[in-house]
């Protein structure tokens, strides 16, 4: 079967740095999302990886390494607006997205 | 751009009663999905499309049928709601395999079935 392994719920502080890890079997590999996901509100694109190693992005990285099957989202200089879910999807064989079931993160002033 | 669209946003439903979902997208994407949410859950793919006139099953497709007469819009009907149908749906578009593959997102329909 597929599946993707990410940590239901972190606390972070504001102003520090977080990485959220996300572990994935799947059937194929054609890249790894990484969508915010506001409360009430529809996901939005963070990231892709599709090659081994780091993409930075402002406050935002995230790693690959397919080897391993996994990746972390790093997120640096929290504000309290990061207060968020984070979904990590991997596109299958059949370019259909497997989705986690996301992490609750909660930045505490 | 308006991006992508769903109507209606809120929506209760008695079981048995039937309904349909309506996404439209104005950045004429050739793939339309629709997933629901449940809590503690992933996204789960319900039916999706690759082209005006395609439809194909996704992962969760049972209770649920759908229709892409136009390039821009993807309509879910429920035939016959029932409680474990009560979830958040989400509509979702992308250009397609050969492009870049982020999926947008509209902004979601609640739906509660009694």
């Amino acid at each position: 079967g597929q599946n993707i392994d990410q940590p239901t719920e972190m606390t972070a502080t504001e102003g520090a740095i977080v990485q959220i890890n996300c572990t994935y079997q799947t059937s194929g590999f054609n890249g790894l999302f990484w969508y915010q996901q506001h409360a009430g509100e529809a996901p939005t694109f963070l990231s892709y990886n599709v090659l081994d190693g780091l993409e930075e992005k402002g406050r935002f990285s995230s790693f690959l390494s397919r080897s391993k099957g996994y990746s972390y989202l790093l997120l640096k200089e929290l504000q309290m607006k990061d207060s968020a879910s984070y979904l990590c999807a991997v596109v299958d064989s059949n370019y259909q997205l497997i989705w986690g079931a996301g992490t609750k993160l909660i930045i505490k002033p | 751009n308006a991006g992508v669209t769903q109507t209606p946003k809120f929506r209760v439903l008695k079981t048995g009663q039937s309904m349909t979902l309506l996404c439209a997208q104005d950045m004429n994407h050739e793939y339309m999905y629709w997933y629901r949410q449940d809590p503690g859950m992933g996204l789960r793919l319900i039916h999706y499309s690759v082209g005006e006139g395609t439809t194909a099953k996704g992962e969760v497709p049972d209770g649920y049928n759908v229709s892409r007469l136009k390039k821009q819009n993807f309509l879910l009907g429920l035939e016959s709601a029932a409680p474990s149908q009560t979830s958040v749906y989400f509509c979702a578009s992308n250009v397609g395999r050969e492009g870049s593959g982020e999926q947008f997102f509209g902004p979601g329909t609640r739906l509660t079935v009694l």
